[in-house]
């Protein structure tokens, strides 16, 4: 039972790179979603989607991209990277309603 | 958007007492949970309470959502309590999963 599996655990990106960080999940959960913590700091919500073909903003889009052409997976895109985008980055997905949620093991991204 | 504040934001305290932390909450939640962020980063399920007393172990937490709070209590605090608490919530037809500032608590031996 993997649950909610990212990939790469750690990456360094230099300025203007770009990456895809992968998030799956096996549990057939409709909600998925992407945050990134800074360091000291809570969780800020990226992206999310309440199932395949549907996308919508969190808190803190700018710079990113997501899709969800499955159920299963939610890859997060980074275009041009920025030193701001230094973060550790948690994706999470729940069934729907009144479910909880369950969180990936985080990938720590530095940009320099 | 459903707003989250957690109080107090650091705690620290001797191996052996208990503790109390607070989550307050702006509009009704379906929602609300605890997690323990340990200091390797994960985020550990503590609690999925949306309404109630749930019990596990040392921990316990309540949520009265009337009132728009959640309090998870620990008894007897161990050094491996130590992390960052924090408390989610989603509310009604949003799906959106908001969370804390989180409480730092520190257990000293």
């Amino acid at each position: 039972n993997a649950g909610v599996t990212q990939t790469p655990k750690f990456r360094i990106l230099k300025i203007g790179q770009s990456m895809t960080l992968q998030c799956t999940q096996d549990m057939n959960h409709n909600y998925m979603y992407w945050y990134r913590q800074d360091p000291g700091m809570g969780l800020k919500l990226i992206y999310y989607s309440v199932g395949a073909g549907i996308t919508d903003k969190g808190e803190v889009p700018n710079g990113y991209n997501v899709s969800r052409s499955t159920t299963e997976d939610f890859p997060l895109r980074l275009e041009l990277a920025a030193p701001s985008q230094t973060s550790v980055y948690f994706c999470a997905s729940r069934r729907g309603g009144n479910t909880e949620a369950f969180f990936g093991q985080g990938t720590r991204l530095t940009v320099v | 958007g459903i707003q989250v504040e957690q109080s107090p934001p650091d705690l620290i305290l001797q191996e052996g007492a208990n503790s109390t932390l607070r989550c307050n909450f702006s509009d009704s939640v379906n929602n609300l949970q605890w997690f323990h962020q340990n200091p390797w980063g994960q985020l550990i399920n503590l609690f999925y309470i949306p309404s109630g007393t749930k019990q596990n172990g040392r921990l316990s937490a309540t949520t009265v959502a009337t009132e728009r709070y959640s309090l998870l209590y620990i008894s007897s605090s161990q050094t491996t309590d130590s992390g960052v608490y924090f408390c989610a919530v989603a509310g009604g037809a949003n799906s959106k999963l908001t969370f804390g500032k989180g409480i730092t608590l520190s257990v000293r031996p």
